[in-house]
């Protein structure tokens, strides 16, 4: 089946420390997005990526990088320049078909930072 | 004032009741989205809808573009409903490269 992986599920990590979060696609889709949800608030789109080697800057970039060498891997890197990293975080990808595309989401990762 | 609002916050129903959900929103969309996030999180992609009304299975989603107001509805609720619907608005500018979510509503449905 065709789908969304997010790992791991659950991250903790000491401040200061760097750390990578997962999300592989094998549905061939072109476009990959991060948002990262808080208690209270809706969804906010970090980074997205249209094609493979080229990314944009979401709403709340700062703090976090990411690559895409893959059509199906779009890993986000949340660095200890992120001021408060504690979310939980949510990998989607749309096909691009048409201007307007339904979003494939993966479970997520819950990253908690001591 | 957030450019989507979702009311109510909080939605509490017996088995069987009808169920609505509002959507309002403030800004120029192409599409509105409504999506469904299981209390371990994943987020499952419902409806997008540019006007008029979708139906798939005992769920219905409208939107009133004059209006900007978009309405999710479960008929024949079950305790399986029980989520958080989100609903999303694609900025006309950016359509599904910048969705703009509301906060949710929490639904419980109980036997």
């Amino acid at each position: 089946d065709g789908g969304i992986t997010q790992s791991p599920k659950y991250l903790f990590r000491k401040e200061g420390q760097n750390v990578t979060l997962s999300c592989e696609q094998n549905l061939n889709h072109d476009a990959m997005y991060w948002y990262r949800q808080d208690p209270g608030q809706g969804l906010r789109l970090i980074y997205y990526s249209q094609i493979v080697n080229d990314f944009q800057k979401g709403d709340i970039a700062e703090g976090y990088s990411v690559s895409r060498e893959k059509k199906e891997s779009f890993p986000l890197t949340v660095t200890s320049a992120q001021k408060n990293p504690t979310a939980f975080y949510l990998c989607a990808s749309s096909p691009r078909q048409e201007i307007n595309s339904p979003l494939h989401f993966g479970n997520g990762t819950r990253l908690t930072v001591t | 004032k957030n450019e989507v609002e979702q009311s109510p916050q909080n939605l509490t129903a017996q088995e069987g009741e009808f169920i609505t959900i509002n959507c309002s929103y403030s800004v120029g969309i192409s599409a509105l989205h409504w999506l469904q996030q299981h209390p371990g999180g994943g987020i499952v992609s419902l409806f997008m809808l540019s006007s008029g009304k979708k139906k798939h299975g005992r769920l219905i989603a409208t939107i009133n573009i004059q209006e900007k107001h978009s309405s999710l509805h479960i008929t024949a609720s079950h305790p399986r409903d029980s989520a958080v619907y989100i609903c999303a608005a694609a900025d006309e500018s950016y359509n599904t490269d910048k969705l703009i979510f509301g906060t949710g509503t929490r639904l419980q449905v109980f036997p």
